[in-house]
């Protein structure tokens, strides 16, 4: 089975901190994403990755930056961490559009 | 662009009561649908796609689908509900021709009560 793997499930930040959320995936999947979960809001895509050093935003991408140096590590990066960025931060990888994502267990991020 | 509307915040339903949770989408091109599970605290698994041919999909834990492209619909279904299928369900839909962004619904939490 296809793993993603996120290095902490709960994370709390202060105000104004630089945060890493960290992605790593095990089955030479070009594709990576990163998505922020919100009661109500579903799924919003922040960035996404089709290939090593490669990435473009997604819908919500102001307050976040993306670092891929290997193909399978996809870095999320809050530059100032602020309280609207509170959410549950969930990484996914996946082969061509036909078969879907594989997901991580997701970080709970609480930023005070 | 594409959207998907999940009109059903939340179903409360009975165990072994049938339940079927509604997807609906927008697309100007043809699009690929899913159906994902959320169990508490966890990330999302696959629950069934559709990508081509038969209508009706079958799925994991003994749910299925149905596309109906004249309805722009992929309602997911199950004939008898267990307490463990309570969690939250999610609808995503991708274009065929490429890109592979996912395009999620807002949700639907399943409650199964005695």
């Amino acid at each position: 089975d296809v793993k993603v793997t996120q290095s902490s499930r709960y994370l709390v930040k202060r105000t104004g901190e630089k945060v890493f959320l960290e992605c790593v995936q095990d089955m030479d999947h070009e594709n990576m994403f990163w998505y922020r979960q919100d009661p109500g809001l579903g799924l919003r895509l922040i960035y996404f990755s089709y290939d090593v050093k490669m990435k473009e935003k997604g819908d919500i991408p102001e307050g976040y930056s993306v670092s891929r140096e290997k193909k399978e590590r996809f870095s999320l990066i809050l530059e100032s961490a602020s309280t609207n960025q509170t959410s549950m931060y969930l990484c996914a990888s996946s082969l061509a559009g036909g078969y879907g994502y594989t997901f991580g267990s997701g970080t709970r991020l609480t930023v005070v | 662009a594409q959207s998907v509307t999940q009109l059903d915040s939340q179903v409360p339903v009975f165990e072994e009561a049938p339940v079927e949770l509604r997807c609906n989408y927008s697309s100007s091109v043809s699009v690929y649908l899913f159906w994902y599970v959320q169990y508490p605290n966890q990330g999302l698994q696959l629950l069934l796609k559709y990508l081509s041919g038969s209508t009706l999909v079958k799925g994991i834990n003994g749910f299925e689908a149905e596309f109906n492209k004249s309805q722009t619909s992929f309602h997911l279904r199950k004939p008898s509900v267990h307490i463990s299928d309570t969690a939250e369900y999610f609808c995503a839909v991708t274009p065929t021709g490429g890109g592979n962004k996912l395009t999620f619904g807002t949700g639907t939490q399943l409650k199964v009560e005695l």
